[in-house]
């Protein structure tokens, strides 16, 4: 399969908005979906978005939704130190439908 | 609910000796992956299974073997343990177009 493409690394202070993006390769993906990785644990499900819907929004976090350009982003609101992390993105890929994830982007945050 | 339940959660490997990494899931997933991450890297996939008695290779699979007999357990081999192979080891589950969910991860070691 084609890689799902983040960017590693994203600093930014906190109290401001983090923009983490993402571009998937599989355009048939029913559900996109982003993951947190906290220091030491596995990864949790934060967010997804179905394939239908351009943006969703849940408290701080906004997903948007590119279909055409294949581009996905997450946005997280008002920045806090607890949001330090690595957030992987990752799509339904295949004929086979299995989930593959992108490399992570580690979110750092400034004081 | 148990979720993914992985063992051991920590290992020493010597070179060139081999091991199991157990995963067991109870939610009737279908689907069940693979990963290793690497230190401050992303996910890369191994294996992943679509089914019982279905494998298939993921990016990077020299080196390791599975099997999935049976729908709960997907185990990850290791015959000659090396170096490289020093990582933290993700067993994930999921059915056809839902999340993932993932154990708690195995950090390995090969001295």
């Amino acid at each position: 399969g084609e890689d799902v493409e983040q960017s590693l690394f994203l600093s930014v202070r906190e109290g401001d908005s983090s923009v983490i993006n993402c571009t998937y390769t599989d355009s048939s993906s029913t559900y996109l979906y982003w993951y947190k990785q906290e220091p030491g644990a596995g990864l949790q499900l934060l967010t997804y978005i179905f394939s239908n819907m351009d943006m969703k929004q849940d408290q701080r976090l906004t997903v948007l939704l590119n279909k055409k350009d294949k581009h996905l982003s997450l946005r997280i609101a008002d920045t806090q130190t607890g949001d330090s992390a690595i957030y992987f993105c990752a799509e339904i890929q295949g004929r086979d439908d299995k989930i593959i994830f992108g490399k992570g982007t580690r979110l750092h945050i400034l004081p | 609910n148990a979720g993914v339940t992985q063992t051991p959660k920590f290992r020493i490997l010597k070179i060139g000796q081999s091991m199991t990494l157990q995963c067991t899931q109870d939610m009737n997933h279908n689907y069940m992956y693979w990963y290793r991450q690497d230190p401050g890297m992303g996910l890369k996939l191994i294996y992943y299974s679509v089914g019982a008695g279905i494998t298939d290779k993921g990016e990077v699979p020299n080196g390791y073997n599975v099997s999935r007999s049976t729908t709960e357990d997907f185990p990850l081999r290791l015959e000659l343990a090396a170096p490289s192979q020093t990582s933290v080891y993700f067993c994930a589950s999921s059915s056809s177009n839902t999340e993932a969910f993932f154990g708690q991860g195995t950090r390995l070691t090969v001295v």
